[in-house]
């Protein structure tokens, strides 16, 4: 059974601060990456992909990604109230775009 | 554009009731997905198109059934409605499921209980 591994949260920083969202995953040959933000009561949001080892930036967020430690992590840099959400990690696997998504981790941004 | 929609936004059964879930998109993706959300729990592949006229099962696909009606339309229906169903019910699309960088974008969902 091929797995995502999330911390479920919450957790708690505040504003201003980085948040640090973790992700672990079994399948050793996984190629692609995603993070979805998922506010309460609506649909998941991709805010990054990523493919290669290292690091990719957008805007306030940065995803990580380990495949030697199969590890993916995303940073969020000055985190705001508005950032308040699950965040779901997603990995695909197999040869079609079939996501396998952990339970997501709760961020709580207080001011 | 629309992106993906879907009806009903809400719904209410009764065991053993049968419904269809419609989602549709303006993207012009050839590939779309059913997932269901429970609480604590990661989004669950159903039933996934990789293309139009091609259906194929994905981790949870038992009660339910699909119909790819064109390369726009994706539907979800459960023939017996059962308790065990009731969840959040996701579609999504994406432009191609075989390229490594397809990323799905998903709909507003559809909120369904079985009493």
């Amino acid at each position: 059974q091929k797995e995502v591994e999330q911390n479920s949260g919450p957790l708690s920083v505040p504003e201003g601060a980085i948040a640090s969202l973790n992700c672990t995953y079994s399948d050793r040959v996984s190629q692609s990456f995603f993070w979805y933000r998922q506010y309460s009561g609506k649909s998941p949001e991709l805010i990054m992909s990523i493919y290669s080892n290292g690091d990719k930036e957008d805007g306030r967020f940065t995803a990580q990604l380990n495949k030697a430690s199969q590890y993916v992590s995303l940073l969020i840099r000055d985190s705001q109230p508005s950032d308040s959400a699950t965040y779901l990690c997603a990995v695909r696997s197999g040869g079609y775009n079939k996501l396998i998504f952990g339970a997501g981790t709760r961020l709580a941004v207080h001011p | 554009n629309a992106g993906v929609t879907q009806t009903p936004k809400f719904q209410v059964l009764k065991t053993g009731q049968s419904m269809t879930l419609q989602c549709a998109q303006d993207m012009n993706h050839n590939s779309m997905y059913w997932y269901r959300q429970d609480p604590g729990m990661g989004l669950r592949l159903i039933y996934y198109s990789a293309s139009e006229g091609t259906t194929d099962k994905g981790e949870v696909p038992n009660g339910y059934n699909v119909s790819r009606l064109n390369k726009r339309e994706f539907s979800l229906r459960l023939e017996s409605a059962a308790p065990s169903q009731t969840s959040v019910y996701f579609c999504a699309s994406s432009e191609l499921a075989a390229a490594s960088t397809d990323t799905q974008y998903f709909g507003p969902g559809t909120r369904l209980t079985v009493l």
